[in-house]
């Protein structure tokens, strides 16, 4: 079964840099796209950026100057850094699979991570 | 961007009855585009139907999606207590946008 488990810290101060990683265990890393999406307590979804395995990213817009993503196939693992932050950043950050049926076009999300509660507060 | 818009805000129906999510897009959205996503309380959400209407493994078939342009739907026959949670739908055409989401509580 494909899992995805996301890490990184609980509590960020305002104008930190959040860093989250994401474990992929059961499926191949460089065979799949990836991506995060975020939901703020009790709002919908949003999504944050996803990327090919080959190294294209997309990102959202309205979050592009703020966001880095990285991949590491060794690990199996990829990465997120959102900087500047602030209150508006608190969210349950998900990492996704991208699914195998959608092409990088069209993506839409096949499995999801348990998700992490960020946090951003001083 | 593509707006789409969610209705009702919420949904209470009792088990055993059909619920019936819209999902409104602000421009016409090409190729059946649009996934359907259900998240129960404190889970991440789970996909259930992608390009409008083919469902997504291991999903019942009491779930089925239809839909095209502007206009999609989501139906959920035979509700189960399973299924009382809050419902997205996504368009995947242009960029990605999710709807607000549609809450089906037991009445």
């Amino acid at each position: 079964q494909v899992q995805l488990q996301e890490s990184g810290p609980g509590l960020v101060k305002p104008s930190d840099t959040l860093s989250l990683t994401c474990n992929v265990s059961d499926t191949s890393i460089t065979y799949y796209h990836w991506g995060w999406i975020r939901q703020a307590p009790g709002k919908g979804l949003e999504w944050i950026a996803y990327f090919h395995h080959g190294g294209v990213t997309k990102f959202n817009p309205s979050l592009k100057s703020r966001v880095t993503i990285s991949l590491d196939t060794s690990r199996s693992q990829f990465s997120v850094r959102l900087s500047s932050l602030t209150a508006a950043d608190t969210a349950v950050y998900y990492c996704v699979r991208l699914s195998g049926s959608s092409t990088w076009t069209h993506p839409f999300f096949d499995y999801w991570g348990q998700g992490v509660l960020v946090t951003v507060s001083s | 961007d593509i707006v789409l818009t969610q209705s009702p805000g919420t949904l209470s129906l009792s088990p055993g009855e059909t619920a019936t999510v819209s999902c409104r897009a602000s421009q016409s959205i090409s190729g059946g585009y649009v996934a359907w996503y259900n998240q129960r309380p404190g889970q991440s959400p789970r996909l259930l139907i992608y390009g409008a209407s083919r469902r997504a493994i291991g999903i019942p078939d009491r779930f089925s999606g239809s839909g095209s342009e502007t206009d999609f739907t989501l139906t959920i026959s035979r509700l189960e207590p399973e299924d009382f949670a809050v419902y997205y739908c996504q368009q995947y055409d242009i960029s990605v946008t999710f709807g607000g989401g549609t809450k089906v509580e037991i009445k």
